[in-house]
């Protein structure tokens, strides 16, 4: 049963990098043609797809987002990571990774969630 | 790429049916079978209802469906449960450049 979990610092100070990693366990991030995704929601908001990578690397970011956004996967590790650059506190949210299968249908596997604030 | 339109709030008796809809575009609910519905309790990670529009992963129960006419998708739960009360969120294959959009949610509250 495949499992994520998110990881990362709780606190980001306002203009510095938010960096994230989620781990897969219970099966192997590369093999198979599943998409790896963040989706994340700002307090007592909705949810807001943030980016995603596809298992040969290409990405997909939220137009909104993506001058700020880099996605990567280490496959040595089985971790796939989010790096949002330049925060403010308006990308204080909880953070979550997801699966999305090949036929890109939906999320069907989601980590907990990670709660980041940014703030001095 | 803009949200997915739904209500805000929905409400309903113990028993009753309600049906939430989400309103995206011809660019997104209108092009594609790929709209999912996910619910979501309060402090949980959203958990997955409905995929390509009308199908239930296993373990759902029969009481959620799913339906899509032109730019417009719905989810119906009928025989509302107190467990039912939550926030749901309607999501859609928009594309391959930007492959995904949500909606903004609806509080779906049982009386």
């Amino acid at each position: 049963q495949l499992q994520l979990q998110e990881s990362g610092p709780g606190l980001v100070k306002p203009s510095e990098t938010l960096s994230l990693t989620c781990t897969v366990s219970g099966g192997s991030i590369s093999s198979s043609s599943y998409y790896w995704g963040w989706i994340r929601q700002p307090p007592g908001k909705g949810l807001e797809w943030i980016g995603s990578i596809y298992y040969s690397g290409s990405t997909y970011y939220n137009p909104s987002l993506k001058s700020r956004v880099t996605i990567s996967v280490d496959t040595s590790k089985n971790q796939f990571s989010l790096k949002l650059s330049s925060v403010t506190a308006a990308d204080t949210a909880v953070y979550y990774c997801a699966k999305s299968p090949p036929t890109r249908a939906a999320f069907d596997i989601w980590g907990q969630g990670t709660m980041v604030t940014v703030s001095s | 790429q803009s949200a997915l339109t739904q209500p805000a709030s929905v409400s309903g008796s113990p028993g009753q049916s309600i049906t939430i809809s989400c309103t995206g575009t011809s660019s997104d609910v209108g092009s594609y079978n790929l709209v999912s519905w996910y619910q979501q309790h309060p402090g949980k990670a959203p958990k997955l209802m409905i995929y390509e529009v009308s199908k239930r992963p296993s373990g759902v129960s029969n009481r959620f469906s799913g339906s899509k006419s032109g730019n417009t998708a719905s989810l119906t739960i009928s025989g509302l449960q107190a467990e039912d009360e939550a926030d749901y969120y309607c999501c859609s294959y928009a594309g391959s450049s930007t492959p995904w959009v949500f909606g903004g949610g609806t509080k779906l509250t049982v009386l």
